[in-house]
């Protein structure tokens, strides 16, 4: 099967850690994203890569970190920093032409306990 | 000004009539626009993309482009209870040689019997 897969599905983080949210892709896609929603909200771009070891700041990308150290893979690493992390995020991929459609992954809802 | 932006609703319309849902952006040089639909708790799923100035039809759904006044829209006809979602508009956009893919806020659509 195709597809993108994030986990967990559901991740609880106290105060002052940092957290590793996974996304996985089996689509040979060359981009991958990652966004926030907050409830209500639309999606806010944190992070987003067009290649291999190559990323770039988004919107809202302080207080978060990426690799892409591998195509399908593209982690998301949510630290103390962030003030407020509490939110679903979303993975997407991409492939690479502008016509390109985006796939998302299932998400993860983080709750700061 | 956003770079993407959508009128957040709700816009609410009766089972069997026709929804319209509207989209501005602000790069001149974008190429490709999406529709996606998101159900409350769920990642986006894509419905509809369009490339070129005119309409596209798909089933009930029909994306309309114009390029030159920098807006798409998304009717669906004939309005069932399962449309109640909220619809995200993403647009493509290089920034700094990078290809960013963008979203609006998000039109939230109530259909009621």
């Amino acid at each position: 099967d195709g597809g993108i897969t994030q986990s967990p599905k559901y991740l609880f983080r106290k105060e002052g850690q940092n957290v590793t949210l996974s996304c996985e892709q089996n689509l040979n896609h060359d981009a991958m994203y990652w966004y926030r929603q907050d409830p209500g909200q639309g999606l806010r771009l944190i992070y987003y890569s067009q290649i291999v070891n190559d990323f770039q700041k988004g919107d809202i990308a302080e207080g978060y970190s990426v690799s892409r150290e591998k195509k399908e893979s593209f982690p998301l690493t949510v630290t103390s920093a962030q003030k407020n992390p509490t939110a679903f995020y979303l993975c997407a991929s991409r492939g690479s032409g502008t016509a390109s459609e985006a796939f998302f992954g299932q998400g993860t809802r983080l709750t700061v306990v | 000004q956003k770079e993407v932006e959508q009128n957040s609703g709700p816009l609410s319309v009766p089972e069997g009539a026709i929804a319209s849902l509207n989209c501005t952006y602000s790069d001149r040089v974008s190429q490709s626009f999406f529709w996606y639909r998101q159900y409350s708790g769920k990642s986006p799923e894509l419905i509809m993309s369009i490339y070129s100035n005119g309409d596209k039809e798909d089933g009930r759904f029909t994306a309309q482009l114009n390029k030159a006044s920098q807006y798409v829209s998304l009717l669906i006809r004939d309005s069932q209870p399962s449309d109640s979602a909220t619809y995200l508009c993403a647009v493509p956009m290089f920034s700094g040689g990078y290809n960013k893919l963008i979203f609006g806020a998000g039109t939230r659509l109530a259909v009621h019997p």
